[in-house]
């Protein structure tokens, strides 16, 4: 099992550029999240979904949307990049429920520079 | 609402040292919570879990954490401090039926030879 992959590793943008990061998984998870992780300010949840078709705004959602049209895949976009989106985001799955108590499977993430 | 603190961004070790580092958490119903390393440049992967029973809870490569429900803590604990463990250590909380774990915003440790 490949687990949660993401795709790029890296990416470098200007101002008003857009992208997609997408993101897999082969672990049959319901659950599947969007991070941002910026120095001292931990991870912050983007946007989560917990269902093919289905997805919910996280704590900062501003600048980003997100598209769950199969259950493995997870897609972000940025539609205009601003600087302040420059960070390393991570996608994460996981179970519903059960004996997974939520333990949250990261991927490698995705180091996006925004010039 | 629920919420995690985890004391000191840094701390630092010398090699062979106990390595201790805090998380206090508060939870309106009883939680599940949880440890996690990132190691430079990579994810975040498990470390251990608290869900329910034993409150002294065994994670991979020598660590441990205990579930204190007085003090609303979960501090992670190893007896003797490896350059490997060098990393970041995010503590996270869950209440029962919820999805949306909270994260502290993460303390890295750094070991001295």
């Amino acid at each position: 099992n490949a687990g949660v992959t993401q795709t790029p590793k890296f990416r470098v943008l200007k101002t008003g550029q857009s992208m997609t990061l997408l993101c897999a998984q082969d672990m049959n998870h319901e659950y599947m999240y969007w991070y941002r992780q910026d120095p001292g300010m931990g991870l912050r949840l983007i946007h989560y979904s917990v269902g093919e078709g289905t997805t919910a705004k996280g704590e900062v959602p501003d600048g980003y949307n997100v598209s769950r049209l199969k259950k493995q895949n997870f897609l972000l976009g940025l539609e205009s990049a601003a600087p302040s989106q420059t960070s390393v985001y991570f996608c994460a799955s996981s179970w519903r429920g059960g004996s997974s108590y939520n333990e949250q499977f990261f991927g490698p993430g995705t180091r996006l520079t925004v010039l | 609402a629920q919420s995690v603190t985890q004391l000191g961004s840094h701390v630092s070790v010398s090699e062979g040292a106990l390595v201790l580092l805090r998380c206090n958490y508060s939870s309106s119903v009883p939680p599940y919570l949880f440890w996690y390393v990132q190691y430079p440049n990579q994810g975040l992967q498990l470390l251990l879990k608290y869900t329910t029973g034993a409150t002294l809870v065994k994670g991979i490569n020598g660590f441990e954490a205990e579930f204190k429900k007085s003090e609303t803590s979960f501090h992670l604990t190893k007896p003797s401090a490896h350059m490997s463990d060098a990393a970041e250590y995010f503590c996270a909380v869950s209440k029962g039926g919820s999805y949306i774990p909270t994260f502290g915003r993460g303390t890295s440790l750094i070991v001295h030879p």
